[in-house]
């Protein structure tokens, strides 16, 4: 079956400070791969998408790139802001199965 | 992307009650998800509507608790039926757009007492 496993948090940075989330992903085929943040009270956004293996994917600051040969699939942002205080889920959808399938998610809050 | 509504944003409920969810489109879409999402958990499918036809719900998930109706392209609701502290969950509908990309609605803030 398909399934993620994600870096357990919570995780608490200083303003400017590096992050990364680390996300790993076990598949039937070859999944598409989903990075998603929810904001505190509010819903689940697309953050950053990858296809296909090597590809990155890039949005606010925030890289991911598709590892095939460690099946991972890694957040980083170089220099975090309080702004990204938030839930970070990572998923996968496999090919005509439609259903995505999400890690447990990690709280990061950044401080001033 | 496609713009999703949902109603209502929260609500308290007393137990035994029901609660209908509305999840609003702005462009007409295949396939929509209703997924909860328990306090400081990741978020479970529920079922899957397809316009014209009967949702197909996931293990653990019946259509006597949760049913969902989908009259046209842009639009479904979801009820909670028979509620109990333990539904107290965010309820999210997310809508399929292009390579397997799923978009989600605001969710709805569900108490019940």
């Amino acid at each position: 079956g398909n399934s993620v496993t994600q870096m357990e948090g919570p995780v608490t940075l200083s303003e400017e400070a590096f992050l990364t989330i680390n996300c790993t992903y076990t598949a039937t085929g070859y999944p598409s791969l989903f990075w998603y943040v929810q904001y505190p009270g509010e819903g689940l956004q697309l953050l950053l998408k990858a296809t296909k293996a090597d590809d990155k994917g890039s949005n606010k600051g925030f890289e991911a790139t598709y590892r095939k040969e460690t099946t991972s699939f890694h957040l980083e942002k170089g220099s975090v802001q309080v702004s990204d205080s938030a839930v970070y889920f990572c998923a996968l959808s496999v090919f005509n199965d439609y259903k995505l399938s999400f890690g447990a998610g990690t709280t990061v809050t950044v401080r001033a | 992307s496609a713009v999703i509504s949902q109603k209502p944003s929260r609500d308290i409920c007393q137990r035994g009650t029901s609660l209908t969810i509305q999840c609003q489109v702005d462009s007409q879409v295949t396939m929509m998800f209703w997924y909860r999402q328990q306090p400081g958990q990741s978020l479970t499918l529920i079922a899957t509507a397809n316009q014209g036809s009967e949702a197909t719900y996931e293990s653990g998930f019946v259509i006597d608790k949760f049913p969902i109706s989908r009259p046209n392209l842009t639009f479904s609701t979801l009820t909670v039926s028979n509620m109990s502290p333990e539904d107290s969950s965010i309820y999210l509908c997310s809508v399929q757009g292009f390579q397997e990309t799923q978009y989600f609605g605001p969710g709805t803030r569900l108490l019940v007492l």
